[in-house]
């Protein structure tokens, strides 16, 4: 079975500069999480979707982050513009939304440095 | 809002020594308790899971164990291998689907 999909891995870009990183999550997955991984830290929640529904974006800068999941399977988070803080990894994971034993799978992440 | 904390931050020990890992959580409504491995540009892979209605659980060289009075978790590993090397992170959440809070993270290095 493949894991959770994220491209690109890596992405060098200046600041002011608008960027989308891509998630596709594990097959039969509906619920999706985009989290925000600084370097020595834990990941940290920015959105939650079961299918196509965002439930949980408390956590999202909504003045210059932006996410959607159109048809409930594949996701895509812009910043737009980036800042030189917004400089971490971030985490795609899926889980089966079923309620029990719903355990969150994660993809490799996406890299992100701004300059 | 849930607050993780994690010790020790790093953790170094002899192949064949075990390894213990402490969490300890604020929010009292949390049920569900992950350990996940992280290796170098990786992203973090579940490698166990308690939830409040279980004190200890065990598969093969982990364990981990759960207070839930005191609001405290562990993560035991015995006979360690060098592979076991990484960064090791618990976390907490009210179930398994909803927002995992994240300790700080273990660097563990095993020794050969």
């Amino acid at each position: 079975e493949a894991g959770v999909v994220q491209s690109p891995r890596y992405k060098i870009i200046e600041k002011k500069q608008p960027v989308a990183f891509w998630c596709n999550p594990i097959s039969g997955h509906n619920t999706l999480y985009w989290y925000l991984q600084n370097l020595g830290q834990g990941p940290e929640l920015l959105i939650r979707y079961e299918n196509e529904e965002a439930v949980d974006d408390s956590q999202l800068p909504k003045d210059r982050f932006s996410a959607e999941r159109l048809k409930g399977v594949d996701s895509t988070l812009k910043i737009q513009p980036a800042e030189l803080g917004d400089s971490a990894v971030y985490l795609c994971a899926s889980s089966s939304g079923t309620g029990f034993e719903d355990t969150q799978y994660f993809g490799p992440g996406t890299r992100l440095t701004v300059l | 809002g849930e607050n993780v904390e994690q010790h020790p931050s790093t953790l170094s020990v002899q192949e064949g020594d075990s390894a213990v890992i402490k969490c300890t959580y604020s929010d009292s409504a949390s049920n569900y308790f992950p350990w996940y491995k992280q290796e170098l540009g990786k992203g973090p892979q579940l490698i166990i899971d308690i939830r409040s209605n279980v004190g200890e659980k065990k598969d093969q060289r982990i364990a981990v164990t759960l207070n839930k009075t005191a609001k405290h978790f562990s993560l035991h590993i015995t006979e360690t291998q060098p592979e076991d090397s990484a960064v090791y992170f618990c976390a907490a959440s009210e179930t398994s689907g909803s927002r995992l809070t994240f300790g700080e993270g273990t660097q563990l290095t095993v020794n050969p």
